[in-house]
């Protein structure tokens, strides 16, 4: 079983839709969640980290549920340029070792 | 301040050739960290190195890989005898601090490597 996993899509939606996606993670010592833009192409580039208690970052929504081992992220009223492909990545506390999904692609068309 | 450096970006090789892939970290930070993304997967750690020291290489693959990290100069992850299945994006990222966290992990633009 894979440490992260994720649907990849791709989830294509209209400018200024809402698009909301999972991942799973199977460690559950795993202690700190973030989510990942990668352009296409490019590095990796840290979007978001996300709490306990879910957290908010303008149009983007993150959430965490440790019971059930998923992490969500919810973006708002779409716009072009949030066409990337989002990555999950999980770290274990104390652990510099970063486990990346593969993530899931986002097209969002005019 | 400069970013996480790498080169070349791209880098074209035949089947038995050998790739030398260069990153110069961030300015202050001396613990680099290297992952492959292979076509379809998401980043995979390969090996974690700080000045002179190579401190987990858990993710290299048994043979044909090597990495350093000189005193002077940029790291080199050094593939031998390439085949096609090493064709990827190998990324490095760079910190100031042990046991980072992903905040403080700042990736380079990457190395395509294609063997041919």
């Amino acid at each position: 079983r894979k440490e992260v996993e994720q649907d990849p899509g791709p989830f294509n939606v209209p400018e200024g839709a809402t698009v909301a996606f999972n991942c799973t993670y199977s460690n559950s010592a795993s202690q700190s969640f973030f989510w990942y833009r990668q352009d296409c192409r490019k590095e990796p580039k840290l979007l978001m980290s996300v709490y306990s208690s879910g957290n908010e970052d303008g149009r983007f929504t993150a959430q965490l549920n440790r019971a059930s081992q998923y992490i969500s992220l919810l973006i708002r009223d779409s716009k072009l340029s949030d066409s990337a492909t989002y990555l999950c990545v999980v770290n274990t506390r104390g652990d510099y070792k970063l486990s990346f999904g593969a993530g899931t692609t986002v097209t969002v068309r005019a | 301040n400069a970013g996480v450096m790498q080169n070349p970006r791209h880098l074209v090789r035949r089947r038995g050739q050998e790739a030398r892939l260069r990153c110069s970290p961030m300015k202050g930070h001396s613990h680099v960290y290297w992952y492959r993304q292979l076509p379809e997967e998401g980043l995979k750690f390969m090996v974690y190195l700080q000045k002179e020291n190579i401190i987990d290489e858990s993710g290299m693959p048994k043979e044909r890989f090597s990495a350093e990290f000189p005193k002077e100069g940029p790291s080199i992850l050094r593939i031998q005898q390439v085949v096609r299945g090493d064709s990827a994006a190998y990324f490095c990222a760079s910190s100031p601090v042990r046991l980072a966290g992903v905040e403080t992990q700042y990736f380079g633009p990457g190395t395509r490597l294609l063997v041919l």
